[in-house]
């Protein structure tokens, strides 16, 4: 079973802490994805990359970075985490022009 | 303007019921849409994906798509308890790099 996996699935973090949150898929796809969900606001694109090394803004990238060293290992960095960054983060990938996304099970962090 | 719009609902149906979904978009040069389901605490799964205009159907699901209206649509025939879900419609205008999600339907329905 093709999976997208995330390491944690509940975080809490204080503030000010640099917070890392891994991302592991094992479908050889190009494509990966880090997404932030929270109610009445939708999915929110953070950043995403479409090749090792490679990685490109989304629509909300500011406190946050990524780091693609392996095909299938995409990490999302919040340098400094603040109480507005708690919410649902959510890994996806896919191949390049492909049928839809593959989304990992999230990782619900809590700022405190 | 949003650029995927969705009724939040919730949209409440009995079951055995066809349950629509509707979705508009804003950007006339989208290529790929996409329906995905969501369960409370869960992730978002891919349901129905639709590139051309017309109907495509898989089981219980029919997406719809006409692009001269800028709507896409989701049926889900004889809807059971465990359709209760949140679907999400999304589109994707740039060859897969980034793909815009509305904000999602809720769906109940009854037993």
């Amino acid at each position: 079973d093709v999976k997208v996996t995330q390491s944690s699935r509940y975080l809490v973090k204080r503030t000010g802490e640099k917070v890392f949150l891994e991302c592991v898929q094992d479908m050889d796809h190009e494509n990966m994805f880090w997404y932030r969900q929270d109610p009445g606001l939708g999915l929110r694109l953070i950043y995403f990359s479409y090749d090792v090394k490679m990685k490109e803004k989304g629509d909300i990238p500011e406190g946050y970075s990524v780091s693609r060293e392996k095909k299938e290992r995409f990490s999302l960095i919040l340098e400094s985490a603040s109480t507005n960054q708690t919410s649902m983060y959510l890994c996806a990938s896919s191949f390049p022009r492909a049928d839809g996304y593959t989304f990992g099970s999230g990782t619900r962090l809590t700022v405190v | 303007q949003k650029e995927v719009e969705q009724n939040s609902g919730p949209l409440s149906v009995p079951e055995g019921a066809i349950a629509s979904l509707n979705c508009t978009y804003s950007d006339r040069g989208s290529q790929s849409f996409f329906w995905y389901r969501q369960y409370s605490g869960k992730s978002p799964e891919l349901i129905m994906s639709i590139y051309s205009n017309g109907d495509k159907e898989d089981g219980r699901f029919t997406a719809q798509l006409n692009k001269a209206s800028q709507y896409v649509s989701l049926l889900i025939r004889d809807s059971q308890p465990s359709d209760s879900a949140t679907y999400l419609c999304a589109v994707n205008n740039d060859g897969g790099f980034k793909t815009i999600f509305g904000a999602g339907t809720r769906l109940f329905v009854k037993a």
